[in-house]
Order: structure tokens, then sequence, then C-alpha cells
């Protein structure tokens, strides 16, 4: 009964090769967020979908790129990733947008850079 | 501006010893929530406790329990009688009004390893 479901779990890529990682969730939330987690280090806000509301973070590189076509999924994709990209990625969803709101996370897909 | 500080990188116990996971936030809205998460070595982040500005009524759930001081901004959490099952990393969060909705601030971290 998996809420957040992240796939695949662990992704290798070469350097400039695109990579999408997936993300689909059956809370029917309206919020799905992406999170870059890199090693010994906090999660780090990427992106977050509104409904079909697409909210980026000032910091987030135009390499990081997202897509939701219906509620239950969303995409990352990273169009040219570098050694720098290698992260645990991490997809969460909340039911909405308000700062009282508890985030479900997912297992995270932890991505490799060769 | 929010921040939330974690000072304590990393904790050392052996099992069945009581730790403390201090957390230090700061935020200039008068309403703002502190979520506590945990992320064991399978990476996921599970949620753990949220906490809004208007109750500082502690709280205890099992072996887990927490210490709001608004005097003090601060979140901090306790496990008593520790397990193995324990080891995990722990970050305390925020998140406030002026934050665009739920973006969560979250502190470094705090990893504690809980020794057999």
């Amino acid at each position: 009964d998996a809420m957040v479901i992240q796939n695949p779990r662990y992704q290798v890529t070469q350097f400039g090769k695109p990579v999408t990682l997936s993300c689909s969730q059956t809370l029917n939330h309206n919020v799905m967020y992406w999170y870059q987690q890199k090693s010994s280090q906090a999660p780090k806000l990427l992106f977050h979908y509104y409904d079909k509301d697409f909210n980026n973070e000032a910091d987030t590189p135009d390499n990081f790129q997202s897509r939701r076509p219906n509620t239950s999924f969303c995409f990352l994709d990273i169009r040219s990733p570098g050694l720098g990209d290698a992260a645990m990625y991490l997809c969460a969803t909340s039911r909405d947008w308000g700062a009282a709101g508890e985030q479900y996370f997912g297992p995270g897909t932890r991505l490799t850079v060769t | 501006a929010q921040k939330v500080t974690q000072a304590q990188t990393e904790i050392s116990v052996v099992e069945k010893e009581d730790v403390t996971l201090d957390c230090v936030y700061e935020t200039r809205d008068t309403t703002y929530y502190l979520f506590w998460y945990k992320q064991p070595p399978s990476g996921e982040l599970v949620f753990l406790i949220r906490r809004n500005s208007f109750d500082e009524q502690n709280e205890i759930s099992g072996r887990y329990s927490w210490n709001f001081q608004k005097s003090t901004s601060s979140f901090n959490f306790t496990i008593t009688a520790s397990q193995v099952v324990d080891s995990a990393v722990y970050f305390c969060a925020l998140s406030d009004l002026k934050a665009a909705g739920n973006k969560l601030t979250f502190g470094g971290g705090t990893r504690v390893l809980v020794k057999p």
C-alpha cells in the first residue's frame, strides 16, 4: 500500500545524457514536489506543482525540468546531467498548499552520473 | 528569512540510552509550523510530528517526545530508551505563511547511531 512511488530506485546515467525520473502517488493529493538531496545535506526543493500550476524555485538550474501529465504522476527531467547532479531525488506530495500540510515522501531515486 | 539550525551533526548512543536532538528556528511570522522527519538508511523521509506556533503543549508518542519552547525558539526531540531501529538521520523543518504555502525549510539534520 505504498502511497508515493518512485521509479527507478537507482539510476545510472552518463554525463550529458538526458534522464527522466518518475513519481506516482495514490493519495490524490493536489501538490507534488521534487527535492534534491546531496550526501549529508538537507533536501533542497527544486519545484512543485499545485494541480497543474508549476512553481520553480529561483535557484533551480534550467537543466532541470518537470512534467505533471495528471494528478497521479510527476516527472523530473534532467536535460544534460553533470557530475554535480549526482544525488538522491525525492518526490513528495501534500493535500493542499498550506503551511500546515504535512508532506508525504517517496523512497527516492539515487542518481549516479558517470 | 526562515532558518532552522540543528547544531548536532551526529550523535552516537548505546541502546536503551535516551537521546535528545536540538532544533532552533528563526522566523518573522507569528503563524508557523514545525515538523520532525526521520530518514532511515532506506532514504524515505518519514513524517513524525507537526506542531503549530500557537500550541506549546509538549507531546509524547510512545518513546518519542517533543519539547516546544517559543521563548527560546526551540523544538527539541527526545527518544527514550533508544533502539537500533532508531538509527537514522532526523530533520527538523519549518513552514510559515510567508513561505509561499507549505514550503519546508529544513535544518541540516542530525545523524543518530544507536549501537547494540
